[in-house]
């Protein structure tokens, strides 16, 4: 059974700092990888989506990795801002059953 | 174009009621999928629907059903409400086959058990 972590459960930054959240998984027969933005009250909006046979995806200050090999995958923000502040949400899509797992997330604060 | 649209917004009950929510797609789209988040267990994925077909289904109890009408519009119950029901939950839709398909969220159904 797919299993999928995310450390750490919160974390504060100061502003203009690169960060890296970091998300693993136990069974490497995904699908794809996605990461997802929730804020407070919302639902979820896709930031990147890694499919299993690539190895990272950019989207503006965003890069996402993944290593299927050793079931880690980290999102790099560069430069971050006050309105990064959300919580980060990871996700596999298993190849045997088509249903999304979803780590519980990384609550990010970026201080201004 | 407007997005996914998820009614009512909140809503409180008791133990044992049921309860129905909805979830009104973007236009054209033939999927819907339901998730249910909670600070315990996180998100977790319910059912999804294709042209009015339960297309696949999580480790819910049948208490949770659902079904999707020939517009895509999509209708979750949960049966004799208990208090571990309270949950945000989330919709979604995707214009095939999800997830592998893009999926767009609504904001939610907040769900308070008394």
């Amino acid at each position: 059974k797919q299993e999928v972590t995310q450390i750490p459960a919160a974390l504060s930054v100061p502003e203009g700092e690169n960060l890296v959240l970091n998300c693993s998984f136990t069974d490497s027969a995904i699908y794809n990888l996605q990461w997802f933005r929730q804020d407070p009250g919302k639902g979820l909006t896709s930031l990147l989506l890694i499919q299993s046979s690539q190895r990272e995806q950019t989207s503006g200050r965003l890069n996402a990795s993944l290593d299927k090999s050793s079931g880690r995958s980290t999102l790099y923000i560069a430069a971050s801002q006050p309105g990064d502040s959300a919580t980060y949400l990871c996700a596999s899509l298993m190849n045997r059953d088509d249903k999304i797992i979803f780590g519980k997330g990384t609550r990010l604060h970026i201080l201004p | 174009k407007a997005g996914v649209t998820q009614t009512p917004r909140y809503l409180i009950k008791t133990r044992g009621q049921q309860v129905t929510l909805s979830c009104s797609p973007i236009s054209g789209h033939r999927s819907v999928s339901w998730y249910q988040q909670t600070p315990g267990q996180g998100l977790q994925f319910l059912f999804e629907y294709f042209s009015e077909t339960q297309r696949n289904k999580g480790n819910f109890p049948g208490r949770f059903s659902g079904r999707q009408f020939s517009n895509s519009r999509s209708e979750m119950n949960v049966s004799t409400l208990e208090l571990g029901d309270s949950a945000l939950y989330l919709c979604a839709s995707s214009l095939g086959q999800g997830p592998r398909e893009p999926q767009h969220f609504g904001d939610g159904t907040r769900l308070s058990i008394l």
